[in-house]
């Protein structure tokens, strides 16, 4: 069955700190990956997406994630955490390019300042 | 311009009542899609509509479940007989099809269901 996986349940880091957070998926085909944030009390953003092209791609806010074809991943990075990015990181997968959205389980980021 | 919208914001039933969750999708957004998170968890597809083909329930997890979607606008769902582990908030998102692909996906605030 297809799957997202998530590494980190929750993770930890002091302000100004480098993150880097991981995400794999099963599926052998062409896909569209995206990394989600929900900062407390407010609903889904889109941080970054990757359709085509250039496997780094830069998102809002710093962040930018690398799709690595060979080993199934997309990991979201950023070299310096601010207390604003205490949130929580959804890895999301669209198989086929189309249709429903595959989800990891999240990633809380704690940050302290 | 508007973002996708969701009602209620919020919803306590009691076990065995029916319940309807209704989204508004961006418009001009072709495809609407649902989907649950459960306390701790990652989101889990329901069941996506795109214009007028027929809409992938795959995600639906029993019988109790049904959506629709009023031509390319509105959608409710629909939970019949309600269970405590239908507690959950619903998520609704809309996104643009290109070139037969659908496009990113925008997400409403969701619908809190809280069963007693």
């Amino acid at each position: 069955a297809q799957s997202v996986s998530q590494h980190n349940h929750h993770v930890i880091l002091s302000e100004a700190a480098s993150l880097e957070l991981g995400c794999n998926y099963s599926y052998g085909g062409t896909v569209n990956l995206f990394w989600y944030v929900q900062y407390p009390g407010q609903h889904l953003q889109l941080l970054l997406k990757y359709f085509s092209g250039d496997p780094l791609v830069k998102g809002i806010k710093g962040f930018e994630a690398e799709f690595i074809k060979s080993k199934f991943s997309f990991n979201l990075r950023k070299p310096s955490v601010q207390w604003s990015d205490t949130a929580e990181y959804f890895c999301a997968v669209n198989p086929n390019q189309g249709g429903k959205l595959i989800f990891g389980q999240g990633t809380e980021l704690s940050v302290k300042p | 311009g508007a973002g996708v919208s969701q009602s209620p914001s919020n919803k306590v039933t009691e076990k065995g009542k029916d319940v309807e969750l209704r989204c508004d999708p961006i418009s001009g957004h072709t495809a609407l899609y649902w989907y649950r998170q459960r306390l701790g968890q990652g989101l889990e597809f329901l069941i996506y509509f795109q214009g007028n083909s027929a809409p992938d329930k795959s995600g639906l997890p029993s019988d109790r479940f049904s959506a629709e979607r009023t031509g390319e606008s509105v959608s409710t769902l629909t939970i019949q007989r309600t269970q405590q582990e239908d507690s959950a908030v619903y998520l609704c998102a809309s996104s643009l099809v290109r070139g037969g692909r659908t496009d990113t996906q925008y997400f409403g605030p969701g619908t809190r269901l809280t069963v007693l």
